[in-house]
C-alpha cells in the first residue's frame, strides 16, 4: 500500500556537524509533508512541513527539502547539538484519506561528543 | 495557550478488560487524532474526530472507539483488551478539520496488557 519510510534507522553525527535525515514516499497525490521529533517517553513534537507546491522550506536551524520527481524528502539540521538526539519521523498528509498522517519507522539521530 | 493534555500517562491492564484514555485538545483546536505507537515504530493513526464527529477511521477494529466533547476533549475506549493492544497511545489535536492542518501531539499514554 501507500507508504511513507525512512532510509536510515540510526544516523551518528559529531556534535556540531550538520545532519541530514532521508525520507522516501509512494503517494504521488500527497500534498503536505511534516517532520517531527520524538524524545524518549515523549509525544512527538513538530519540527517543520512543506507543501507539495514548494521545494525549500527554511526554519530554525532546520530545512527541509522535497523532490518531487523522485518522491524524496529530507531534513537538513545545521550544527546537530545534544538536544537533538531523538527518533525523527517524516509523515505525510493524505488529504484523500480523511486527513490521517502516514507515518514512518523513523530515524533515530545519535549525537557523538 | 494550553497544550494537549492526556491521562492516564501509564495503566496497566489484563487481557479481556475495557480501558478509557483521554485527551483535552489544544486551545482553540476542534479536530483530535489518535494514534497507536507500538514500540520502535512509528505511529498508526486510529480515527479522527471534528466537532463531535468520526472524520475517519484507519485499519482498527470496531473494539477501538471514540468519543469527542462539546469543548473539543475526546476519549478512547478500547474494549476486549488484547496483549497486542500494550502501545503508547497517542493523542493530536489540529484546529480546523483541514488535511493540511498542523497535529500537535500530547505526550502519550502508556499501555500495557498483560
Amino acid at each position: 500500500g501507500e507508504s511513507v519510510g525512512l532510509h536510515l534507522p540510526t544516523l551518528s553525527v559529531q556534535e556540531g556537524d550538520n545532519s541530514i535525515i532521508n525520507c522516501a514516499y509512494s503517494n504521488s497525490a500527497s500534498d503536505y509533508f511534516i517532520w517531527y521529533k520524538q524524545e524518549s517517553g515523549k509525544g512527538p513534537q513538530f519540527i517543520i512541513d512543506i507543501r507539495s507546491n514548494m521545494d525549500k522550506r527554511q526554519g530554525q536551524r532546520v530545512t527541509v527539502l522535497l523532490n518531487k520527481t523522485v518522491k524524496h524528502l529530507s531534513l537538513q539540521i545545521a550544527a546537530t547539538q545534544p538536544g537533538d538526539s531523538a527518533v525523527y519521523f517524516c509523515a505525510e498528509n493524505m488529504k484523500d484519506s480523511n486527513y490521517q498522517l502516514i507515518w514512518g519507522a523513523g530515524t533515530k539521530l545519535i549525537i557523538k561528543p | 495557550e494550553t497544550g494537549v493534555t492526556q491521562s492516564p500517562t501509564h495503566l496497566i491492564k489484563t487481557r479481556g478488560q475495557q480501558v478509557t484514555l483521554r485527551c483535552s485538545s489544544q486551545s482553540g483546536h476542534n479536530t483530535v487524532s489518535w494514534y497507536q505507537q507500538a514500540l520502535g515504530q512509528g505511529p498508526q493513526f486510529i480515527f479522527q474526530y471534528y466537532r463531535e464527529e468520526e472524520n475517519g477511521r484507519g485499519n482498527f477494529p470496531p473494539r477501538f472507539s471514540g468519543l469527542q466533547f462539546p469543548n473539543y476533549s475526546s476519549e478512547l475506549n478500547v474494549n476486549a483488551l488484547e496483549l497486542d493492544d500494550s502501545a503508547l497511545y497517542l493523542c493530536a489535536s489540529s484546529p480546523g478539520g483541514q488535511g493540511s492542518d498542523t497535529q500537535y501531539f500530547g505526550p502519550g499514554t502508556r499501555l500495557t496488557v498483560l
